[in-house]
């Protein structure tokens, strides 16, 4: 079993749909948790970072981290074409490397 | 605006001749990371830089080496590359090392293919 499952898509949605994309992870140790946008052709970028359990929200982006469940979401409200890219799910323990999900691939279409 | 630049963007190299990739990076950050990643795969860490000191990850093969002469340029030597090797090869910087929170900045990556 990985360690982080991400769910590769593709996932198509029109615009001003909701998205909601999720990772799973196997270590109960994990405490951040961190979601990156990667257009094509370009290194990932930061998008939202939460700590522990709970909800972050950033304009229309929303982080959740269920750790009993050991389930993270991003959702993403309004969506717009320019949301196309694949976002990875990231996590780590304290001083540990980062593990990444394999990421899922978003086209939000106009 | 501070970055991290990878040269180039497209590498295409011959089964078993070296090639080398390059990453350099204005934002002055003590840690350098190169990642691979393949096609629908999540990020694999290579090694990292924290100043001068290396670190290899266990499972990195040998055929993977790094030199970083100074703290703005990184690179990623491979000395044979297999079919295998073909990747994303993405360079990453970071303030801290390996802290749990530290936010990652990547170059724009370079697409390896091997012939």
């Amino acid at each position: 079993q990985k360690e982080v499952e991400q769910d590769p898509g593709p996932l198509s949605v029109p615009e001003g749909a909701i998205v909601s994309l999720n990772c799973t992870y196997s270590n109960s140790a994990f405490q951040y948790f961190m979601w990156y946008r990667q257009y094509s052709r370009k290194g990932p970028e930061l998008l939202m970072y939460t700590y522990s359990s709970g909800n972050k929200e950033d304009g229309r982006f929303t982080a959740q981290v269920d750790k009993s469940s050991k389930y993270i979401s991003l959702f993403i409200r309004d969506s717009q074409p320019s949301d196309s890219a694949t976002y990875l799910c990231a996590m780590s323990v304290g001083n540990n490397d980062m593990r990444f999900g394999a990421g899922t691939r978003l086209t939000v279409k106009p | 605006d501070a970055m991290v630049i990878q040269n180039p963007r497209y590498q295409v190299t011959q089964f078993g001749k070296p090639v080398t990739l390059s990453c350099s990076q204005t934002l002055n950050h003590n840690v350098m990371y190169w990642y691979q990643q393949k096609s629908s795969q999540a990020p694999k860490l290579l090694f990292h830089y924290y100043d001068k000191d290396f670190n290899n990850e266990a499972d990195t093969p040998d055929n993977f080496q790094s030199r970083r002469p100074n703290t703005s340029f990184c690179f990623l030597d491979i000395r044979s590359p297999g079919l295998g090797d073909a990747a994303m090869y993405l360079c990453a910087t970071s303030r801290r090392r390996r802290a749990a929170n530290e936010k990652l900045f990547f170059g724009s990556g370079t697409q390896l293919s091997v012939l």
